[in-house]
């Protein structure tokens, strides 16, 4: 059984690093395009971007690119999107999305929500 | 980037009657597009692929047509948890993988 697991929320100051984890399971992680979904309160998905795991590869929106970094550690079946300096505009609920061979996403994690406050 | 436009924004509906959702691109996607359904609380589930495809384990009452611009999701006769909120999504050029912004089935 495929399965996404993510880290627990997060509750964090504007300017405030971040890392929040992705870990696969069920699968081959390092086949599979593997990548992050934005979706704000109350408000639609957000793409992101996706690290093939195999090779590190990585692809991102236009409006994220410089803002997050998408990464994996393969030897662990983990993926990870991580912010340096947050800002209020990050809170949101974080989806991990296992990309399929055709770039569906065919499974998604349980969500991560960032709160990002002063 | 590809623009995908969703229609209507809210969609009123009995259970038992017919839902009919719209997505239109703003360049051809081909039939690279695929429509996913979000219930309150829960992460998307992926619906339909390739426009028509119905994905593992999706009822037969889902079902998903067009190309090229314009697509559409049909739900036969809408049962209680089929009162949702459904994306399109793009995958003919890319990145982004963009969604569109939604339509909410709510009951009427």
């Amino acid at each position: 059984e495929v399965q996404l697991v993510q880290s627990g929320a997060e509750v964090k100051k504007p300017g405030e690093s971040l890392k929040i984890s992705c870990k696969g399971s069920g699968y081959s992680f390092t086949n599979y395009w593997i990548g992050w979904v934005r979706q704000m309160p109350g408000k639609g998905l957000e793409w992101m971007g996706i690290i093939y795991p195999d090779d590190s590869d990585t692809r991102y929106s236009p409006s994220f690119q410089g803002q997050v970094t998408i990464s994996a550690d393969k030897s662990i079946s983990t993926a990870y999107l991580q912010w340096s300096s947050l800002k209020a505009s990050d809170t949101a609920i974080y989806y991990c999305a296992k990309h399929g061979a055709q770039l569906w996403i065919d499974y998604w994690g349980q969500g991560t929500l960032v709160t990002v406050s002063s | 980037e590809i623009v995908l436009t969703q229609s209507p924004a809210t969609l009123s509906l009995s259970p038992g009657e017919r839902g009919t959702l719209s997505c239109r691109a703003s360049q051809s996607v081909g039939n690279y597009l695929a429509w996913y359904q979000q219930r309150p609380g829960q992460a998307p589930r992926l619906l339909i692929y390739d426009a028509s495809n119905r994905a593992t384990g999706v009822p037969a009452r889902f079902s998903g047509s067009g190309s090229g611009t314009d697509f559409t999701l049909t739900i036969s006769s809408l049962e209680p948890g089929d009162f949702a909120i459904y994306y399109c999504q793009q995958r003919s050029k890319w990145p982004p993988l963009t969604f569109g912004g939604g339509t909410r089935v709510e009951i009427k």
